[in-house]
């Protein structure tokens, strides 16, 4: 059973600062790793995927994985109050195959005016 | 990426009852998931459907409970059997971002909020 672990927050950061959240995972064989972004009430929104060491960078929004530590990183620069929200890292059941995702329980970011 | 139109958006059942949610998406799909979200809590992934195949269930997901029909490649159903207050959630239907699988991540319908009194 794949694991996926998040701290759960709430992450609060000033206005126009780097937000930095963390998310780690159990299974080396997982090749690809997706950040979503869900408001209170409506249904989770991809924001940014990665499967390849290193950074990728979309926007605002940087993610960052190390495959060797088993860790996947979501950096949100110049962060604004439409930032808050809960921050969700999946994981594929398969590792790189059509299948559905494990997710974490979610890091909940406040952005403070 | 595919648009999903999922339906009830929300309801409220007695107990013992069942509800069948619709989940119908603009393009075919080949797999069509259906994850559930208990209050305060992260989605976990009830099965996964296949068009022209049984539905394959995650652990602790079992047919008899949650009978899944995928009759084309662009729609699915989900359905709460004999629901119980522990029933109440958000119960979400997803397909591929793309025809590129993976790599392309996956979308979500806007959910069902059911709540079971």
């Amino acid at each position: 059973q794949k694991e996926v672990e998040q701290n759960s927050g709430p992450l609060s950061v000033p206005e126009g600062a780097i937000a930095s959240l963390n998310c780690t995972y159990s299974d080396r064989g997982s090749q690809s790793f997706f950040w979503y972004r869900q408001y209170s009430g409506k249904s989770p929104e991809l924001i940014m995927f990665i499967y390849s060491n290193g950074d990728k960078e979309d926007g605002r929004f940087t993610a960052q994985l190390n495959k060797a530590s088993q860790y996947v990183s979501l950096l949100i620069r110049d962060s604004q109050p439409s930032d808050s929200a809960t921050y969700l890292c999946a994981v594929p059941y398969s590792g790189g195959g059509a299948d559905g995702l494990t997710f974490g329980k979610g890091t909940h970011l406040i952005i403070q005016p | 990426s595919a648009v999903i139109s999922q339906k009830p958006s929300r309801d409220i059942c007695q107990r013992g009852t069942s509800l069948t949610i619709q989940c119908q998406v603009d393009s075919q799909v080949t797999m069509m998931f259906w994850y559930r979200q208990q209050p305060g809590q992260s989605l976990t992934l009830i099965a996964t459907a296949n068009q022209g195949s049984e539905a394959t269930y995650e652990s602790g997901f079992v047919i008899d409970k949650f009978p899944i029909s995928r009759p084309n490649l662009t729609f699915s159903t989900l359905t709460v059997s004999n629901m119980s207050p522990e029933d109440s959630s958000i119960y979400l239907c997803s397909v591929e971002g793309s025809e590129a699988k993976t790599l392309y991540g996956y979308t979500f319908g806007s959910g069902t909020r059911l709540t079971v009194v």
